[in-house]
């Protein structure tokens, strides 16, 4: 079956803890991107990869990283989390052609809750 | 820079009924493409329909049909026949290409409540 997967699916961590938020794909997609969504808010871009070792900055990547060594992986890292970080996170991908758009399949969610 | 704005909360509509959620957008990008994801209360994103910016025809998805207005900058997503299921969080969204590649952008939203 064609998926992202994320895990955890729930997460609660202390203040400074670091955390890593993994996401894996099986579709042999080119793009991967991270989002976080908050209540109210739509979902905001943290970091996206158009490919293997190519990550760039999306609209809120204060206070995160990642890395892309292999196609199918796209961690998000947070070497010190605190309380504004507590969120839904999604990870996404989609097949990253400029000859055309396509949509993105997302993974389940990641809940954080950071104390 | 990209921008969506969903300029309805909530929305409800009375069953079997068509529901049309509102997208206004902009971007310096000539080409892109705008997105509709659902948001049901379980959490998952599913896409529901796609619209590019130089298709001459309207994106139509069984009962979901996108009313582009490119003059205008709007995407509006048109919902036939409402059904119970329908009852999520709608997400109007856009991809670019060259100056935005790899960016995207998501409106903050549309909870839509289907009425019996």
């Amino acid at each position: 079956e064609a998926q992202v997967t994320q895990n955890p699916r729930y997460l609660i961590t202390v203040t400074g803890k670091k955390l890593t938020v993994t996401c894996s794909q099986n579709m042999n997609h080119e793009y991967m991107s991270w989002y976080r969504q908050d209540p109210g808010l739509g979902l905001r871009q943290i970091y996206y990869s158009m490919n293997v070792e190519v990550t760039d900055k999306g609209d809120v990547p204060e206070g995160y990283k990642v890395s892309r060594k292999e196609k199918r992986n796209f961690p998000l890292i947070l070497e010190s989390p605190s309380p504004n970080q507590t969120s839904l996170y999604f990870c996404a991908s989609s097949f990253g052609s400029a000859k055309f758009l396509s949509s993105y399949t997302f993974g389940s969610g990641t809940r954080l809750t950071v104390v | 820079a990209q921008k969506i704005t969903q300029t309805q909360p909530g929305m409800f509509v009375q069953e079997k009924e068509a529901v049309t959620l509102d997208c206004t957008y902009d971007t310096s990008d000539p080409s892109y493409g705008l997105f509709w994801y659902k948001q049901p209360s379980s959490g998952e994103m599913i896409f529901l329909i796609y619209q590019g910016s130089y298709d001459q025809q309207n994106a139509t998805e069984g009962r979901y049909s996108l009313n582009f207005q490119k003059a205008r900058k709007s995407a509006n997503l048109v919902i036939s026949a409402s059904q119970l299921g329908d009852s999520a969080m709608y997400f109007c969204a856009m991809r670019g290409v060259n100056t935005n590649a790899g960016k995207s952008t998501f409106g903050d939203g549309t909870t839509l409540t289907v009425k019996p």
